[in-house]
């Protein structure tokens, strides 16, 4: 059974439209995390979290806010969403504490801003 | 900050070939050294974890070291199947508080049959 799951898979927005991107975790992990995948990028991290409440600034977290409600729940959230926002996107939760800990990842959700 | 650097873009290979993926690091922390696997329409999984410089991962036939003098690391099986086409990311893990980890930009393995 899947432990991370992320809605919607697939969305079409337009420009200056606000869009939110939904994750849930049955891990029970403290930590989560938002990326996204371009082609020659890997993966970058826009935002993370320690546990419900606290939201973190990632690498490029630029046109995009982070609400983390509860500890199963992490939404990444495009105020206003332009067309260099088109990418595919990924949760992530891992343990926290110290340690480097692998990461565990939704399927993904495929946007596209036109 | 931490870096990590994924030589190959993409690699071709007919089945029973032998697999090579090398990447190089940079880091400040003691790191820990992942292999992720990323098949289509999947999120990243974990393939390998290397917590040891000269240790050996070892999962599905795969096999990972990492040498610390040289800051590299590689990916390598001996005989690979049509079904180990995907992608495969090297990944840095460092030992920031909230377990931050770094991809390199990925390597396409296309095995033809």
């Amino acid at each position: 059974e899947a432990a991370v799951t992320q809605s919607p898979r697939n969305k079409v927005a337009v420009t200056g439209g606000k869009v939110t991107l939904s994750c849930n975790q049955t891990n029970n992990h403290n930590n989560m995390y938002w990326y996204r995948q371009d082609t020659g990028h890997g993966l970058r991290l826009i935002h993370y979290s320690y546990g419900a409440g606290s939201t973190e600034k990632g690498d490029i977290p630029d046109g995009y806010k982070a609400s983390r409600p509860s500890q199963e729940n992490f939404s990444l959230i495009l105020e206003l969403a332009t067309p260099s926002q088109t990418s595919v996107y990924f949760c992530a939760s891992g343990d926290g504490g110290q340690g480097r800990k692998e990461q565990y990842f939704g399927p993904g959700t495929r946007l596209t801003v036109l | 900050g931490d870096s990590v650097t994924q030589m190959q873009g993409q690699v071709t290979l007919s089945e029973d070939d032998f697999l090579f993926i090398n990447c190089t690091y940079s880091t400040t922390w003691y790191p820990t050294l992942f292999w992720y696997v990323q098949y289509p329409g999947e999120g990243p999984q974990l393939l390998l974890k290397v917590t040891t410089a000269n240790n050996k991962g070892i999962s599905r036939g795969f096999e990972a070291t990492y040498d610390k003098g040289t800051t590299s690391f590689h990916l390598q099986k001996a005989s690979v199947q049509e079904s180990d086409s995907a992608v495969y990311y090297c990944v840095l893990g460092a030992d920031s508080g909230y377990n931050k980890l770094t991809f390199g930009k990925g390597t396409v393995l296309l095995v033809s049959p």
